[in-house]
């Protein structure tokens, strides 16, 4: 069965750091998604993509964060300057139309 | 805004009926969904029932529906000790891109 991957399963960065999370999409899929939950917290959503553009973000998703679709096949989520608060399981889902598929998530450590 | 509550714990016996309670907020939810997430792991779709739906039965299974009340329910019957694990309840926002939005999850303990 096909499933969403993602890389690396876990990220240790410094603040002030770059860091690109990446993912696999099921490959008919059609929306993309990323969400994020911090330790102990509900799973909350950061942006979803369509149609290679951005088609909603939340209000975490500032201009620290950028998802990118770059070769029909990955989608990324890069954020250029961690932050200690940026410390989250970072899951990656997508859609053909309806039900999100999740991927296993990379988790970020931020130091 | 919209909101998903769930209590945070549930502890069973092997063999007997779990029940995951969850409400929600949005009554204009078009569908409400049950994803399951064992330790290490992502989030893996277990059910999901469309809001003019009041039961949805697949095998072990069992999704209850009570849109008056904004409630919504899981069953798993004849627990087993592989159902450890988080639930987290879901609702489809009814806005722009419907993304879900989910309670803070529901730890069932499977005792022996």
């Amino acid at each position: 069965e096909p499933e969403v991957t993602q890389t690396p399963s876990h990220q240790v960065t410094q603040m002030g750091q770059e860091v690109i999370l990446r993912c696999v999409p099921i490959s008919n899929h059609l929306y993309f998604y990323w969400y994020r939950q911090i330790l102990g917290q509900k799973v909350e959503f950061l942006v979803s993509f369509y149609n290679n553009e951005i088609s909603e973000k939340s209000e975490i998703f500032d201009d620290q964060f950028s998802v990118e679709r770059p070769d029909g096949s990955n989608f990324t989520l890069k954020i250029r300057s961690t932050k200690l608060e940026d410390s989250a399981m970072y899951f990656c889902a997508s859609s053909p139309t309806g039900s999100e598929y999740f991927g296993p998530g990379t988790r970020l450590t931020v130091t | 805004g919209e909101d998903v509550e769930q209590s945070l714990f549930l502890s069973v016996r092997e063999g007997d009926s779990s029940v995951i309670n969850c409400t929600y907020t949005d009554s204009s939810s078009t569908y409400l969904y049950w994803y399951k997430q064992e330790p290490g792991a992502g989030l893996q779709l277990l059910t999901y029932i469309f809001s003019n739906m009041d039961m949805k039965q697949d095998q072990r299974l069992t999704v209850l529906l009570n849109k008056k009340d904004k409630h919504l329910s899981l069953r798993i019957a004849d627990t087993q000790t592989g159902d450890s694990a988080i639930y987290f309840c879901a609702e489809r926002d009814s806005g722009n891109t419907g993304k879900l939005i989910f309670g803070q999850g529901t730890t069932l303990q499977v005792k022996p």
